[in-house]
């Protein structure tokens, strides 16, 4: 059974650039998650998507968007990078009866895209 | 708003010893609390969580955490430590759907 699958793993991108992520839930899941974790630190809450809309943002910039497709499977999209865009950028898809049943916030996750800006 | 403080960046202990990685949390409504154990270069891996009901929690590889509602606290523990478990460890509590982890404590495991 196939987990959380994101790519790229890796890629480099200079300042003001643009960059888009993919992930791929595991399946069956049908809620996506994106979180931002900075070297030494724990992952940051960027947003989720449940039935092709956001359901709930943290605390990011609108450069940081997103979208869920059909499939379930997502993208996340970073505007105008800055230096302090570097991170792993980790996806996490949850259970399938929706971002508010007893099992949601158990999340499987990706093992990341690696987001390096010069 | 929910928070969580993980006491202590880096905790060493020798194979064989007792783990004891704390947990602290700050929430407005009743916890779920989580916690998760990362290897280098790969993602977050869910050791185990609290919802309700038995406060002593068993998670996979032998780790347990105990919800102790009066102290604010869901420290994670292991009885005897094994090479394989020094990664990184992250506790979790939910805000609304998501999930606000701690920094994350480092645990070394030596021989």
């Amino acid at each position: 059974d196939a987990g959380v699958t994101q790519s790229p793993t890796h890629l480099i991108k200079t300042r003001g650039q643009q960059v888009t992520l993919r992930c791929s839930p595991k399946s069956g899941h049908d809620t996506v998650s994106w979180y931002q974790q900075a070297l030494g630190q724990g992952p940051q809450f960027i947003f989720q998507y449940y039935e092709e809309e956001e359901r709930q943002r943290g605390n990011f910039p609108d450069r940081f968007s997103g979208h869920q497709f059909p499939n379930y499977s997502s993208e996340l999209n970073v505007n105008a990078l800055l230096l302090g865009d570097s991170a792993l950028y980790l996806c996490a898809s949850s259970d399938p009866r929706g971002p508010f049943s007893s099992g949601a916030n158990v999340l499987t996750f990706g093992a990341g895209s690696r987001l390096t800006v010069l | 708003a929910q928070s969580v403080t993980q006491l202590g960046s880096h905790v060493s202990v020798s194979e064989g010893a007792l783990v004891l990685l704390r947990c602290n949390y700050s929430s407005s409504v009743p916890p779920y609390l989580f916690w998760y154990v990362q290897y280098p270069n790969q993602g977050l891996q869910l050791l185990l969580k609290y919802t309700t009901g038995a406060t002593l929690v068993k998670g996979i590889n032998g780790f347990e955490a105990e919800f102790k509602k009066s102290e604010t606290s869901f420290h994670l523990t292991k009885p005897s430590a094994h090479m394989s478990d020094a990664a990184e460890y992250f506790c979790a509590v939910t805000s609304g759907t998501a999930l606000i982890f701690g920094k994350g404590t480092t645990l070394s495991v030596s021989s």
